[in-house]
């Protein structure tokens, strides 16, 4: 099966300062999406990005698929960023049917 | 109003016992899905209905069996529970995209905390 890498997965930062966050994938895909999970464990939908770049607020997201990877990039941090970040790539599964994998996820801490 | 929504949020249990976590959509979505997170995060796929029709059933103990009574519900339920079940269960839900069937953006529930003692 398809193989999601994350990196880094383990990021301290402190407030107000960028960062990016990676995700290799090892075959091509139909889709991505980038999550949220804050550390009360709610998983949030940031961006669905099969390619190109997208921009909401201090966030933004930029997939290369044809170079199997894609960025996310975090500007003027804050502590309510802190969480683990997923990537998820979607492939066909046969029979009409499509569907997810995760990555391990990137674990970011801001601290003021 | 909740998009996605689990019932129980926690839920502590004997080995052995079953149990039953429920979910609703509100949202209008076709598709549906049951995710486990391990302890260390990992999040993978466990089942999908697509409009009450089973679509993926991954390589899960058929103690495991979902019910889809109509396509804004997905319950989950779980026959003899064993201590490696302990994980936190999240339902989800999407609308395919009509041109492809690909997945379209997902939109989980908070989640279900189980532990099996």
């Amino acid at each position: 099966g398809i193989q999601v890498e994350q990196s880094p997965p383990d990021l301290i930062l402190q407030e107000g300062a960028n960062s990016t966050l990676r995700c290799n994938f090892s075959d091509s895909v139909n889709n991505l999406q980038w999550f949220h999970q804050n550390p009360w464990g709610q998983l949030i939908n940031l961006f669905y990005i099969p390619s190109g770049t997208k921009q909401n607020g201090r966030l933004s997201a930029t997939t290369v698929a044809t170079e199997r990877y894609s960025l996310l990039y975090i500007s003027s941090s804050q502590t309510t960023d802190s969480g683990v970040y997923f990537c998820a790539v979607e492939t066909y599964s046969g029979a009409g049917s499509y569907q997810l994998t995760f990555g391990k996820g990137t674990k970011l801490s801001v601290i003021p | 109003d909740t998009a996605v929504s689990q019932t129980p949020k926690y839920l502590v249990t004997q080995m052995g016992n079953d149990k039953s976590i429920k979910c609703e959509q509100n949202l209008g979505h076709d598709t549906m899905y049951w995710y486990k997170q391990d302890s260390k995060k990992f999040l993978k796929i466990m089942f999908s209905y697509n409009n009450k029709e089973l679509i993926i059933n991954e390589t899960v103990p058929n103690r495991f069996s979902p019910k889809s009574p109509d396509k804004a519900h997905l319950n989950l339920h779980i026959n003899s529970l064993e201590l490696g079940d302990s994980a936190v269960y999240f339902c989800a839900s999407s609308h395919p995209l009509a041109e492809t069937g690909q997945t379209g953006e997902l939109f989980f529930g908070e989640g279900s905390r189980l532990t099996v003692l």
